[in-house]
């Protein structure tokens, strides 16, 4: 299994400001993930963080809103950009282990940040 | 495209009962995997257990365990012998076959079963 961080596990944010959440992997991962939760809400995949390239963006999610970065196979970044109230939400790290064989029956998340947007 | 349906937004369950919570799934692919996720109130996200399409055996996880039914394509959740904590919101995904063909394998989510497990 994979044990994923975040940081920081909350925060108060102004409306128009911009907060990057890291994510940290205690082992290489193949596909990492960031997901968002708004309140009573399931959750919804903003984008997938390609490693040495761009991330890939689901609908409704933009790369000026929310820039990925994912410098190694352990590690990524989310920023929130711009940030009002409707950003208020958990988002979700999350990733695939790498392994030789299929490893597709396994997906992990990080404990989530918990963001409000004032 | 694919689906996943949770049709009870909220269950009760009294403590040592069992429970299940349905899940129901639409796709077209023949190769797909299925999870259930707890969500407790502090928010992370705890896998609870995995059913692949071409698995022939229900899985289980000790106290969990997974009723599939293919043609039917449900993929309930059974919890035997309830406890005060697993009162949580629980989630059934669905990871589809475009990750068997090389794509990305992100998974789809349902709305979710909030259970509350009574004293």
């Amino acid at each position: 299994s994979a044990v994923i961080s975040q940081k920081p596990s909350r925060d108060i944010c102004q409306r128009g400001t911009s907060l990057t959440i890291q994510c940290q992997v205690d082992s290489q991962v193949t596909m990492m993930f960031w997901y968002r939760q708004q309140p009573g809400q399931s959750l919804t995949l903003i984008a997938t963080a390609n490693q040495g390239s761009e991330a890939t963006y689901e609908s409704g999610f933009v790369i000026d809103k929310f820039p990925i970065s994912r410098p190694n196979l352990t590690f990524s970044t989310l920023t929130v950009s711009n940030m009002s109230p409707e950003d208020s939400s958990i988002y979700l790290c999350s990733a695939t282990p790498r392994s030789g064989g299929s490893s597709y029956n396994e997906q992990f998340f990080g404990p989530g940040t918990r963001l409000t947007v004032l | 495209a694919q689906k996943i349906t949770q049709t009870q937004p909220g269950m009760f369950v009294q403590e040592k009962e069992a429970v299940t919570l349905d899940c129901t799934y639409d796709t077209s692919d023949q190769s797909y995997g299925l999870f259930w996720y707890k969500q407790p109130s502090s928010g992370e996200m705890i896998f609870l257990i995995y059913q692949g399409s071409y698995d022939e055996q229900n899985a289980t996880e000790g106290r969990y365990s997974l009723n599939f039914q293919k043609a039917r394509k449900s993929a309930n959740l059974v919890i035997s012998a309830s406890q005060l904590g697993d009162s949580a919101m629980y989630f059934c995904a669905m990871r589809g076959g475009r990750v068997y063909r090389g794509s990305q394998g992100n998974l789809i989510f349902g709305k979710g079963t909030k259970l509350s497990v009574k004293p």
